[in-house]
């Protein structure tokens, strides 16, 4: 596979489960990032890590839990979900942090919560 | 804090012709970059076109160029002879001194065979 993979591409689950959100990078690339992109919303960053360590945490309750393992692969933990976290959840990556360079990204995961 | 305004939400255009996307934005930063993302229906999010505002010239990616007006705040994007596989959502983007990607709304071109 090359870019950016993510899975599952969709996932319903009720507001008492637990589910991850995996996302893998095939571009060397340091820095990862997770957005929630909503209709008629601007996307918005989630957060961010560089290097495995997490640099940005963009005020997104404890519901939400990210983990970065390696430079590769980034996850995203969910619980006791609200019906307003359904949404498509988008995942990137870049070269380096401190930098313009160009994000390439998932193909998201579409998130339904009930 | 910065802000991206695409005040369009939507606009259309008849193949081979050409269309304008709308783009301003909010800094009171010198140095920084603004992109245009093309995110095609269940398709990924892909870099359409990149400039850096200490560069006068606009940028330019084959059908793909930019109007950077940098006293203005405006960065728009011009696509010329558009084509069926134009159609997507359209993103203007700004990466400043904070090291964070803010995204505008988004427009939705829609292309008329």
């Amino acid at each position: 596979e090359t870019g950016v993979t993510q899975t599952p591409r969709h996932l319903v689950m009720g507001m008492t489960n637990k589910k991850s959100l995996k996302c893998e990078q095939h571009l060397g690339h340091n820095a990862m990032y997770w957005y929630k992109q909503s209709a008629k919303k601007p996307l918005e960053l989630m957060f961010v890590y560089n290097f495995k360590e997490q640099t940005e945490n963009n005020s997104v309750p404890s519901r939400f839990s990210p983990e970065c393992p390696n430079s590769s692969h980034l996850f995203l933990h969910l619980h006791t979900l609200q019906p307003e976290d359904s949404a498509l959840y988008l995942c990137a990556s870049s070269q380096e942090l401190l930098s313009g360079n160009e994000q390439f990204f998932g193909p998201g995961t579409r998130l339904t919560v009930l | 804090a910065q802000t991206v305004t695409q005040s369009q939400p939507e606009m259309s255009v008849q193949e081979a012709e050409t269309v304008t996307l709308s783009c301003t934005y909010d800094t009171s930063e010198s140095d920084y970059y603004l992109f245009w993302y093309k995110q095609p229906p269940s398709r990924q999010m892909i870099l359409v076109i990149r400039q850096e505002a200490y560069k006068q010239q606009n940028a330019t990616e084959n059908r793909f160029s930019v109007n950077f007006q940098k006293a203005a705040k405006s960065f728009s994007l011009k696509i010329s002879d558009s084509q069926l596989g134009d159609a997507a959502m359209y993103f203007c983007a700004y990466y400043g001194a904070n090291s964070k990607l803010t995204f505008g709304k988004g427009i939705t071109l829609s292309v008329r065979p």
